[in-house]
């Protein structure tokens, strides 16, 4: 597997939840909790917001959660605000000790 | 504060070779994993490779697009990783960043464009 599967966008208005998934395989997102996502605003560095599924780094908004159920992983917002706008990437540990990426979902906040 | 200064991208025609380096400093480089990401212009992040610490015995591990092309190193006494990039490839063209363990601190980039 090249990748792990992400919707391609997601949308949603100020104020509201979104959540996007990350689905891969039992060698990688099933098999660890070694998952994280990343924020990237245009031509920036991507930014930790969470790793091993759900723990969030000093600094992340309590407004974004992580979970995982068997093979897909998830990045929730709640209280959706202009400046989450951005690219949102997933990560997992892989069964031959390699790192895989999401294809990245384009979050807009309408 | 952690900071990560990468350098050395530029432009290099098809089947030539190119070294990155990393610079690192604020937190304790010789204890950290270091991995190299990239990112074509408008596409997802690719992870490239990682070079474990020496307590790990400098381990590496790559990518399988560019297993056999690209070498990850370190020099500890200097802090800074090193991505050696051999045989380049059109599609190796991106914006490469350097990552310490946990990739929860990222450099800016540099810029490697292959083409002739």
């Amino acid at each position: 597997q090249s990748t792990l599967t992400q919707p391609a966008s997601v949308s949603g208005s100020p104020g509201q939840s979104i959540t996007i998934s990350c689905t891969g395989t039992s060698s990688d997102v099933g098999g660890y909790n070694y998952v994280s996502w990343y924020q990237q605003h245009p031509g920036e560095a991507p930014k930790l917001m969470m790793y091993e599924v759900n723990n969030r780094p000093s600094g992340v908004s309590n407004r974004f959660s992580g979970s995982k159920s068997g093979n897909t992983a998830s990045l929730t917002i709640s209280g959706l605000q202009a400046e989450d706008e951005a690219d949102y990437y997933c990560s997992s540990f892989t069964s031959s000790s390699s790192l895989i990426f999401g294809g990245g979902t384009s979050l807009i906040v309408l | 504060e952690v900071q990560l200064v990468e350098s050395g991208g530029d432009l290099v025609q098809p089947g030539g070779s190119l070294k990155l380096s990393c610079a690192a400093s604020g937190f304790s480089f010789s204890d950290s994993a270091m991995h190299w990401v990239r990112q074509p212009y408008g596409k997802g992040l690719e992870w490239v490779g990682r070079i474990r610490s020496k307590a790990n015995n400098y381990a590496t591990q790559y990518g399988a697009s560019v297993k056999g092309r690209f070498t990850i190193s370190r020099d500890d006494s200097d802090n800074t990783a090193y991505l050696q990039m051999n045989s380049l490839k059109i599609e190796d063209t991106a914006v490469y960043y350097c990552s310490k363990q946990g990739l929860t601190d990222w450099g800016q980039g540099t810029l490697v464009t292959v083409s002739s």
